[in-house]
């Protein structure tokens, strides 16, 4: 049973362009989670999805993020007109039971942005 | 919200000695479960041990185990026999239980505890 699988792993952008992130959730999970990690940080909470559903996106700015996870395919984080400030490492989880219900989350290796 | 500390932010020990990362968090929650998780060089996130907080007996696996302490709202992890692959950083992270509808997020993590073990 293949992991999360996040791609692509590193990513570089300039200034003003966009950045698409892809996770493939594990065989069977319909929940996923994408987090932020900054250098020296913890993994910070952006954004929770069930199949074609934003069910909390508390963590994610309002402006130039948004987060899709379609019937088919995979999930996409997807930052605009990025700046400095977006380079991060963006990790994907997914698990098989909503939150609440204490199942682990399970991580992908993360995306490396860097922003130049 | 809930709130997870980690006050080491760095430890180094011998190999095959024992240690323990500390955890305190701060929630006004009763159903809620605790997890830690290690970030190795490689970056994958991954799940060490998981306590359920209605349990009160500590989790354990294999050489990691917990202490878990609900009144004082600690969670120390506790590895034993340490080994050079254990050398990552250490992710405490809180979850809290039910369905509170929206709002509330999935893992809550504290900073982490960079972990060295020497040879």
């Amino acid at each position: 049973n293949a992991g999360v699988m996040q791609n692509p792993r590193h990513l570089v952008r300039r200034r003003g362009q966009e950045a698409r992130l892809r996770c493939s959730p594990m065989k069977g999970h319909s929940h996923v989670y994408w987090y932020r990690q900054l250098p020296e940080e913890g993994l910070k909470f952006m954004v929770y999805l069930q199949k074609e559903n934003i069910i909390d996106e508390s963590g994610m700015p309002k402006e130039r993020f948004s987060a899709e996870f379609p019937k088919e395919g995979p999930s996409i984080l997807r930052i605009q007109q990025v700046v400095r400030g977006d380079s991060a490492a963006y990790f994907c989880a997914s698990s098989p039971m909503g939150r609440g219900e204490g199942s682990p989350l399970h991580f992908g290796n993360g995306t490396r942005l860097t922003v130049t | 919200a809930q709130t997870v500390t980690q006050s080491q932010p760095e430890m180094s020990v011998q190999e095959a000695e024992t240690v323990t990362l500390s955890c305190t968090y701060d929630t006004s929650e009763n159903n809620y479960y605790l997890f830690w998780y290690k970030q190795p060089p490689s970056r994958q996130m991954i799940l060490v041990i998981r306590q359920e907080a209605y349990k009160q007996q500590n989790a354990t696996e294999n050489r990691f185990s917990v202490n878990f302490q609900k009144a004082a709202k600690s969670f120390s992890l506790k590895i034993s026999d340490s080994q050079l692959g254990d050398t990552a950083m250490y992710f405490c992270a809180f979850m809290k239980g039910g369905y509170s509808g929206g709002g509330a997020d999935g893992l809550t993590f504290g900073k982490g505890t960079h972990l060295i073990i020497q040879p």
